[in-house]
């Protein structure tokens, strides 16, 4: 199965900064089928990007998606107060389904 | 809105089955584009795929869980469940029901606020 690793585990960031995050995927994902999610603490996961780079119905455009092959990233371009979170990817592109460990963006 | 609700037991034992339900409202479990399914959130093991289902019967389940798993959709109560055999205390976690909008590709766009299922005697 394909394994999914994101980076950094944690960042520290304020209101207003521009965030990248980071997944890397042990083999190339198929159809660059890479969604991205965001998890606040009590909630289920919400679906930010799909397709590597198509962002959801209602996603602000703040949230952009970009890469390829193996390596994916998820831009958040100016960091809001709502947007500190645990931030997920997930593969879709060969069986088994599979989720990085989570990025935690925290002020 | 779609909203998904799980319910079941909180607790199980031990070699028993675990079965939970995902009522769904806002919509309709026969949109053909639509499939229905079931992801677990634990410490140790973050998040993890279980399967998805069709209600005209497809199913995409774990290659791991394969084994264990029963899925099903009831469209005449709009709703669709999971059950899992033998489980043990490796399967204790929140389960989160959950809907694949697109027929090619196994993303979720809606999720069920999740449910904590402990197993243990």
């Amino acid at each position: 199965e394909i394994v999914l690793t994101q980076s950094p585990g944690t960042l520290s960031l304020s209101p207003g900064e521009r965030v990248t995050l980071s997944c890397r995927a042990s083999q190339s994902v198929s159809n660059n089928f890479l969604a991205w999610y965001q998890q606040k603490p009590g909630q289920s996961p919400r679906l930010l990007i799909s397709g590597a780079s198509n962002r959801a119905t209602g996603i602000p455009d703040k949230f952009s998606g970009s890469g390829s092959g193996t390596d994916f990233t998820l831009t958040i371009s100016r960091l809001d107060p709502e947007d500190f979170a645990v931030y997920y990817c997930q593969q879709y592109g060969s069986s088994p389904v599979t989720f990085g460990q989570g990025t935690t963006v925290e002020v | 809105q779609l909203h998904l609700q799980e319910s079941g037991p909180g607790l199980v034992k031990p070699s028993d089955t675990l079965s939970l339900t995902c009522t769904v409202s806002g919509g309709s479990t026969t949109i053909y584009t639509s499939l229905w399914g079931w992801i677990r959130q634990s410490p140790g093991k973050g998040l993890e795929w279980i399967g998805t289902n069709h209600y005209n019967g497809h199913t995409n389940y774990h290659p791991s869980l394969k084994s264990r798993i029963t899925m099903s959709v009831d469209t005449s109560r709009n709703q669709f469940s999971l059950k899992l055999t033998s489980v043990s205390a490796a399967d204790t976690a929140v389960y989160f029901c959950v809907r694949r909008p697109d027929f090619y590709g196994e993303y979720y766009d809606s999720w069920g606020q999740g449910i904590l299922v402990t197993v243990s005697s």
